[in-house]
């Protein structure tokens, strides 16, 4: 079982809809979660960490479920500027603190 | 956010020789880096940890002898690609853990490298 794994889609919604994201991550000892975005033939640039209490950043909203071990993205009223690949990362945390990225979700949002 | 700028962005070069890439925090000091190489298509790949003043730490399958990487100060990692081939081309990238009170430990990275072998 890979260590971090997401749906690699492509998701492709029409402007103005909701969709949302899932990542599992396998090992339960991990400490911290980040959602980043991944432009094509670009760098990855942070969206948002996740907290446990869940959080929001205007049409964003993440949240962690640490019994089930995933974390979600929801994006409500899709831009189109909103296409990209979102890369769900996990930090195991420790002294080595390793970080693994997802293969990432490529969304799609069509006019 | 914090910076972080990688140099060149784009190089090309023919096979055999080597490449060295530069990845630098710009207002933060990071003790550890990481190496990523993307690529078209697919997911990023961790590399190597790259540890200020030690050895880097490489994943499984990555060579060492081939990937040298150089961890000097506390903001500057290279990666140098030696005997490159065209296998070697991609999109390599570099990140940086920065400390921030709003938001704890942030991964930032550089704008990446595109390596071609010709």
């Amino acid at each position: 079982r890979k260590e971090v794994e997401q749906d690699p889609g492509p998701f492709n919604v029409p402007e103005g809809a909701t969709v949302a994201f899932n990542c599992t991550y396998s090992n339960s000892a991990s400490q911290s979660f980040f959602w980043y975005r991944q432009d094509c033939r670009k760098e990855p640039k942070l969206l948002m960490s996740v907290y446990s209490s869940g959080n929001e950043d205007g049409r964003f909203t993440a949240q962690l479920n640490r019994a089930s071990q995933y974390i979600s993205l929801l994006i409500r009223d899709s831009k189109l500027s909103d296409s990209a690949t979102y890369l769900c990362v996990v930090n195991r945390g420790g002294g080595y603190q390793k970080v693994t990225f997802g293969t990432g979700t490529k969304l799609q949002v069509i006019p | 956010g914090a910076v972080v700028s990688q140099h060149p962005s784009r190089v090309i070069c023919k096979s055999g020789t080597s490449v060295k890439i530069e990845c630098r925090s710009l207002d933060f000091q990071a003790t550890t880096m990481f190496w990523y190489r993307q690529f078209p298509k697919q997911s990023l790949m961790l590399m190597a940890t790259s540890n200020e003043g030690s050895k880097a730490t490489y994943e499984q399958g990555v060579e060492k002898d081939k990937f040298l990487i150089n961890h000097a100060s506390l903001t500057l990692s290279t990666l140098t690609v030696t005997s490159a081939h065209p296998e070697d081309s991609s999109f390599y990238i570099c990140s940086a853990r920065a400390f921030q009170l709003s938001s704890g430990n942030t991964i930032y990275f550089g704008e990446g490298s595109w390596l071609t072998v010709v």
